[in-house]
């Protein structure tokens, strides 16, 4: 069956520290792999997506970076976080080729502080 | 690209009552409709979807109906409850992109 991986759950990190945040998927290969954030009270903004290894695309121009090194797997990244990078942190993923809704992973919670 | 408007931002019923949430979309390509269901803290959780070639769809309490023509569908929460508070997100895809468009979301407060 398929499943995906998102840690860390919680994450309270300092102004101008680094992140990174890692999602892998089993299961399905191949998938299309999503970065999403959510402020608190909320829609959905697209980050980065990502349809195949070393290919990403990016929504929002902004100090997050995105890397997809293996084909299940799918790291989110920073230099330097500012206040404002707070909010939920969502990976989901889809088969690649196939007309399917997202599957979310359980989602950081990141605090800026 | 996708524009998806939804509506309402928040509503409120008693328990037993039913709920509708409307969703307007702007790209004629697209042909596929999920709905997600999001509890607070939570991951968003897909609850039911439905494809352009299908008017509507059901399932248990949940339906979604779909009138391509005025680009609109519909999700119908009927016999509410307390656990069916939660945020609902719409979302439209396009089968020549890789993203759903998602709107912005409905707070659904169900009241005992």
């Amino acid at each position: 069956s398929q499943t995906i991986h998102q840690w860390p759950a919680t994450l309270v990190q300092p102004v101008g520290s680094p992140l990174s945040l890692e999602c892998t998927v089993e299961g399905t290969s191949n998938p299309n792999l999503y970065w999403y954030r959510q402020a608190a009270g909320r829609g959905l903004q697209l980050l980065f997506y990502s349809v195949g290894i070393g290919q990403i695309s990016s929504e929002v121009p902004q100090n997050l970076s995105a890397s997809r090194p293996q084909d299940r797997q799918f790291i989110l990244s920073s230099k330097k976080l500012l206040l404002s990078d707070s909010g939920f942190y969502l990976c989901a993923y889809n088969p690649l080729s196939a007309n399917y809704g997202y599957t979310f992973g359980s989602g950081t919670r990141l605090t800026v502080v | 690209g996708e524009n998806v408007e939804q509506h309402p931002s928040t509503l409120s019923v008693q328990e037993g009552d039913s709920a509708v949430i409307k969703c307007t979309y702007s790209d004629s390509a697209s042909n596929y409709f999920p709905w997600y269901k999001q509890e607070l803290g939570k991951r968003p959780q897909l609850i039911i979807d439905i494809r352009s070639n299908v008017g509507e769809k059901k399932d248990q309490r949940i339906a979604v109906t779909l009138n391509k023509t005025a680009k609109h569908f519909s999700l119908h929460i009927t016999e509410t409850q307390p656990e069916d508070s939660a945020v609902y997100f719409c979302a439209a895809k396009d089968p020549g992109y890789s993203t759903l468009t998602f709107g912005k979301g409905t707070m659904l407060l169900v009241s005992p």
